[in-house]
């Protein structure tokens, strides 16, 4: 059964030093990977996806992720982070042989300090 | 694109009551999903549906549970009777299976407190 780790519950960064959020997953054939980001109080917003081709992945607030399949990792990052980035992120993986279910993460609560 | 629908937003409720939490999918999706969110759970997905049938319900916490999409437009989750265990914020989801990414596009949620 595929399952994901996010090791981190909580990271802290100062505004405008580069993130790095990690993910791995456990999945037996090709794995859709996801990322989504919930503010407070709100619902689940994609951020960026991969499910084949390039492995380096851009979303939408200039965040991306690599797919590295030696590490069954999808670590998420973000050059230069801001304020408004502060919220929890969600890793996710599917695939064809699960329908369209996903699993998701427990999450990743950033918070940035100016 | 009006995108996921939930409604209503926020519902207080006494013990005992039934709850009945509405969705409305996005247009041309024809996979839905019900999650449940809490402080101590996380996210965990209660049944999806796919073309209005139901597929995995295997996360409905008990009978008190059940969901229904009479249509492609419409899916309700009822809670009957309600507990304050029960309390939590509860999305739904919806996808497009036939784009073979399964990407999913989230509600609002509904902040369901019971008392």
């Amino acid at each position: 059964a595929q399952s994901v780790t996010q090791p981190d519950i909580h990271i802290t960064v100062s505004e405008g030093a580069s993130l790095e959020l990690r993910c791995n997953y456990s999945y037996g054939a090709t794995p859709y990977l996801f990322w989504y980001v919930q503010s407070p109080g709100q619902g689940l917003q994609l951020l960026l996806k991969y499910f084949s081709g390039d492995t380096l992945v851009q979303g939408i607030k200039g965040f991306e992720a690599e797919f590295k399949r030696s590490q069954s990792s999808f670590n998420l990052r973000k050059p230069s982070v801001h304020w408004s980035d502060a919220a929890e992120y969600f890793c996710a993986v599917g695939g064809m042989e699960y329908g369209n279910k996903l699993v998701f993460g427990a999450g990743t609560i950033l918070r940035v300090k100016s | 694109d009006a995108g996921v629908i939930q409604s209503p937003r926020h519902e207080v409720t006494e013990m005992g009551q039934e709850v009945t939490l509405r969705c409305k999918p996005i247009s041309g999706h024809n996979s839905l999903f019900w999650y449940r969110q809490t402080m101590m759970r996380g996210l965990e997905l209660l049944i999806y549906f796919n073309n209005n049938v139901p597929i995995d319900d295997s996360g409905m916490p008990e009978d008190r549970f059940s969901a229904k999409m009479p249509n492609a437009s419409f899916s309700t989750l009822k809670i009957q009777p309600s507990e304050p265990r029960d309390s939590a914020v509860y999305f739904c989801a919806s996808s497009s299976r036939d784009r073979a990414s399964y990407e999913q596009y989230f509600g609002p949620g509904t902040r369901l407190t019971v008392t």
